[in-house]
């Protein structure tokens, strides 16, 4: 079975340019999070997708993020513009979840983001 | 107050110890908790998960819950220099419609060889 599939692997922009990270989850799996973990910090949640919609976004920082699920399947995380403080590692995890038994995530490899 | 708080470390024990990471949450609605390994610059790995009061083993892990102390812990057997890693904790509260999970920062262990 594939993982889950982040790329890029890094990403270096300036400040005020647009970035997409992209999330491929595991085949078959509904739930769909972001995360990211800024230097010395601990990671923390973004945003859950259930298929294409989104079931949670408390987590996102303000409305420079914007995500996107089409179809259910792979994911996308723009960051527009981007400002310093977006430097990070952005993970995306997966999880087929039963509402009653939750389940471990499954974490991609991360985007390691850094805005100069 | 962080709703989840591990020590940072490093802990170094030697190799064929017992590691014992700990890890203390705030959020009384939680009702789940995992736990993390992470290698350097990889992604988290699951451990254990568990959601009741006691023990419970798998392998050389045994994962500890005590609810009313608020409490979580992983215990590591025979460690093994392969172990060395960051150890994340993670909480996620009751049976809500989102599956967020709440993580503390991570204790670095190092296993001696």
């Amino acid at each position: 079975e594939a993982g889950v599939t982040q790329f890029p692997s890094h990403s270096v922009i300036e400040k005020g340019q647009t970035v997409t990270l992209r999330c491929d989850p595991i085949s078959g799996h509904d739930n769909l999070y972001w995360y990211r973990r800024v230097m010395g910090k601990e990671i923390k949640f973004l945003l859950h997708f259930v298929k294409e919609s989104k079931q949670d976004e408390s987590g996102m920082p303000n409305n420079r993020f914007l995500a996107e699920r089409t179809g259910g399947t792979y994911s996308t995380l723009k960051v527009q513009p981007a400002e310093l403080e977006d430097s990070g590692v952005y993970f995306c995890a997966s999880s087929q979840g039963i509402r009653d038994r939750p389940y471990g995530y499954t974490f991609g490899s991360g985007t390691r983001l850094t805005v100069v | 107050q962080k709703e989840v708080e591990q020590n940072s470390g490093p802990l170094s024990v030697p190799e064929g110890a017992i590691a014992s990471l700990n890890c203390t949450y705030s959020d009384r609605g939680s009702q789940s908790f995992f736990w993390y390994r992470q290698y350097s610059g990889k992604s988290p790995e699951l451990i254990m998960s568990i959601y009741s009061n006691g023990d419970k083993e798998d392998g050389r892990f045994t994962a500890q819950l005590n609810k009313a102390s608020q409490y979580v812990s992983l215990l590591i057997r025979d460690s093994q220099p392969s172990d060395s890693a960051t150890y994340l904790c993670a909480s996620r509260r009751g049976m809500d419609s989102s599956y967020k999970l709440i993580f503390g920062s991570g204790t670095r262990l190092l296993v001696r060889p």
